[in-house]
Order: structure tokens, then sequence, then C-alpha cells
């Protein structure tokens, strides 16, 4: 069964326009949730995490996400896009209930336009 | 810390061969991950590990992977033989509890030719 669910292959947005890159996770505990980012041909960094706090987390490069239960969602949003985002983002959920096993999500490539 | 070290970065080997890959956790972290990543299907979780034991391996594409990590600081991925649909890059990861955040290695990129 998917546990981690990321709603668009590709997003192209504009430089300076907000960014939303969607995903949504199944799990019948409270999951750990985190966002990874990947630059080409580099490896996978963290962007920000969920861990049963507060709903709305910040992360670096002025990206956040809010986790949404009622909804199963954790979108990662930015209010303005620069050159330097353009990567594959990945959705992650840590499942309690497996010992920890950690899903990827498909990706979402983010292309940047001038 | 150094963070996690795989090696070698890049492995090039002709079908049939064994290759090794190797992977040296955080210290101090209890959970290692491997994961592979093609174009194709993305990013593969293989086997991962809590304590040194193997937790769950369904991620194994066969019988010619196999996984081990016989102590807290060092594991091992063996294909044996390798194919050529085994290339990918292979990464390794780690971390010190479930709810905490996994820290990657900079993968090893495979080539069966």
């Amino acid at each position: 069964a998917q546990s981690v669910t990321q709603l668009d292959s590709h997003v192209s947005v504009s430089e300076g326009t907000p960014v939303l890159l969607r995903c949504n996770y199944s799990s019948s505990y409270s999951p750990s949730l985190f966002w990874y980012v990947q630059h080409p041909n580099k490896g996978l960094q963290l962007l920000l995490k969920y861990t049963s706090a507060a709903t709305l987390v910040k992360g670096i490069n002025g990206f956040e996400a809010e986790f949404k239960k009622s909804e199963t969602s954790f979108h990662l949003t930015k209010p303005s896009a620069h050159m330097s985002d353009a990567a594959e983002y990945f959705c992650v959920v840590s499942l309690g209930n497996q010992g920890g096993k950690l899903i990827f999500g498909q990706g979402t490539e983010l292309s940047v336009k001038p | 810390d150094a963070g996690v070290i795989q090696s070698p970065r890049h492995e090039v080997t002709e079908m049939g061969q064994e290759v090794t890959l190797r992977c040296k956790p955080i210290s101090g972290h209890n959970s290692l991950f491997w994961y592979r990543q093609t174009m194709m299907r993305g990013l593969e979780l293989l086997i991962y590990f809590n304590n040194n034991v193997p937790i769950d391996d369904s991620g194994m594409p066969e019988d010619r992977f196999s996984a081990k990590m016989p102590n807290a600081s060092f594991s091992t991925l063996k294909i044996q033989p390798s194919e050529p649909r085994d290339s990918a890059v292979y990464f390794c990861a780690s971390r010190s509890g479930m709810n905490t955040e996994a820290f990657f290695g900079q993968g090893t990129r495979l080539t069966v030719v």
C-alpha cells in the first residue's frame, strides 16, 4: 500500500511567484513527515520535518509545510521562488508501527523560469 | 562528524561480477537504510536495520542482493552476480530515532556493463 503520494510529478513556476508542492500520506498512526530536496547529481538534504509538535513547520531557504490531519496532507510551500530552488523534492513518511520504515514519495521536479 | 560515508563513489563493473557497496553511518545512530534510485522507479527502500538487526528486507529485488551490518559503524550491500539492470545510484542513510530525520550519504553510482 502506498504510504505517501506526491500529486504532481512536475511543477513549473516563474521566479518570484509562490511554490506549492503537494503531498498526501496514509498512516494508521500519527506519522513523522519530512521534505527532502535533491539538486541534480547531488545527495539528499533535509528541508523540514514534522514530528507531532507544531503543525506549521518552517524549514531552510524559506520553505514551510503544514500538517493537516483531517486532509492527511503535508504540502510544501514557499512564498517566492528563486532560480536556485530548481530541484527534485521528496515527501517522506516514517512509519512508527513498522519500526520506523522511511518511505519516499515519487518526487516532484520543480522548474523555475526566469 | 563527517556524516554518512559511502564507498566507492563510482563503480563500473562487468555483468556477472560481484559488487560490494559500503556505508559508515553517523556515530551514535541506530538505524541504517539502503535505497536505490533510478529514473524509472525513483527512490526505492531496499532494506533497513535497527540496532544492527535487519527489520525489513522486502525491498531487496532478488536473491542476488544481500546486506549485512556486522556492527554499529559499518554496513555492506552486495550484488552477486551483477546485471546491467542493477545500474543505479545507491544511497545509504542513518538516523538516531524513529521520529528523527535521516542523514544521507553522497551515494554510489553503479554502472554494470
